[in-house]
C-alpha cells in the first residue's frame, strides 16, 4: 500500500527567508500525482502545487517550488521569500489508482510558523 | 457560486446517537471523498465514490456509512459504532481527469 511520510511535525522560518518542507512516499506505481496542500487557521484546504510523476521538470507556482526526486521517492516543498500569510499546516499528498478509481493519501502534516 | 457545501459547520452529539454530515457540490464533479482529520494524524480516508450508486471503503470506514444517490450529494453517517467520533470531517471532490481534490470547509463533530 502507498504511504506518505512527513517527518517534520513543525518548522519555523524568518519572514523573507526560505524554508524547505520534506515529504517521502512509498509506491510501486510508475504513474501518479503528488501534491502539497496548505491548511491555514481557517482550516480550508488549499492546493499549493501539483507534480505529475512522468514529468521530470519540477513544478513551480510563484514563490513555491518542489524538488521531485522520483528514484528516491522524495517530494520536498520550497517556500521562498516567506510571508506571514504562509503560516499554516502543510500536507503532502499522493494520488493513487488507475482506471478512474483514484485515492488520495495524505501525510501527517508539517506546521509552519513564520517569524516576523 | 460553484462550490462544496458542508453542513453543519459544528455539531454536538451524545454518545450512542447516529449523526449525518451533509456534503453537497454544484461543481459537476464525478468523484467525492470523506476524510477525517485528527491532530497529528493528517487526513485519513473514510469513504469515496467515483459514480452514483457506487462507493468504496477507505482506510478507516468502520463505524461510518455513506450513500451516493445523486451526483451532487454524498452524506456521511457517523454511527454509534464509531468509538472515537470527535474529529474534523472534510468532504472533497474531483473532476474526472483533473487530478486534483477540491475541499469543502469542513464539519467539526464533538461527542459529549
Amino acid at each position: 500500500a502507498q504511504t506518505v511520510t512527513q517527518s517534520q511535525p513543525e518548522m519555523s522560518v524568518q519572514e523573507a527567508e526560505t524554508v524547505t518542507l520534506s515529504c517521502t512516499y512509498d509506491t510501486s506505481e510508475s504513474d501518479y500525482y503528488l501534491f502539497w496542500y496548505k491548511q491555514p487557521p481557517s482550516r480550508q484546504m488549499i492546493l499549493v502545487i501539483r507534480q505529475e510523476a512522468y514529468k521530470q521538470q519540477n513544478a513551480t507556482e510563484n514563490r513555491f517550488s518542489v524538488n521531485f526526486q522520483k528514484a528516491a521517492k522524495s517530494f520536498s516543498l520550497k517556500i521562498s521569500d516567506s510571508q506571514l500569510g504562509d503560516a499554516a499546516m502543510y500536507f503532502c499528498a499522493y494520488r493513487t489508482g488507475s482506471s478512474g478509481t483514484y485515492k488520495y493519501i495524505f501525510g501527517t502534516g508539517t506546521r509552519l510558523k513564520v517569524l516576523a | 457560486d460553484g462550490g462544496i457545501t458542508q453542513s453543519p459547520k459544528y455539531l454536538f452529539r451524545k454518545e450512542g446517537q447516529n449523526v449525518t454530515l451533509s456534503c453537497e457540490q454544484n461543481l459537476n464533479h464525478d468523484a467525492m471523498y470523506w476524510y477525517r482529520q485528527d491532530p497529528g494524524q493528517g487526513l485519513r480516508l473514510i469513504y469515496y465514490s467515483q459514480i452514483v450508486n457506487d462507493f468504496q471503503k477507505g482506510d478507516i470506514a468502520e463505524g461510518y456509512s455513506v450513500s451516493r444517490e445523486k451526483k451532487e450529494s454524498f452524506p456521511l453517517t457517523v454511527t454509534s459504532a464509531q468509538k472515537n467520533p470527535t474529529a474534523f470531517y472534510l468532504c472533497a471532490t474531483s473532476f474526472r481527469g483533473a487530478n486534483v481534490l477540491t475541499f469543502g470547509a469542513g464539519s467539526r463533530l464533538t461527542v459529549l
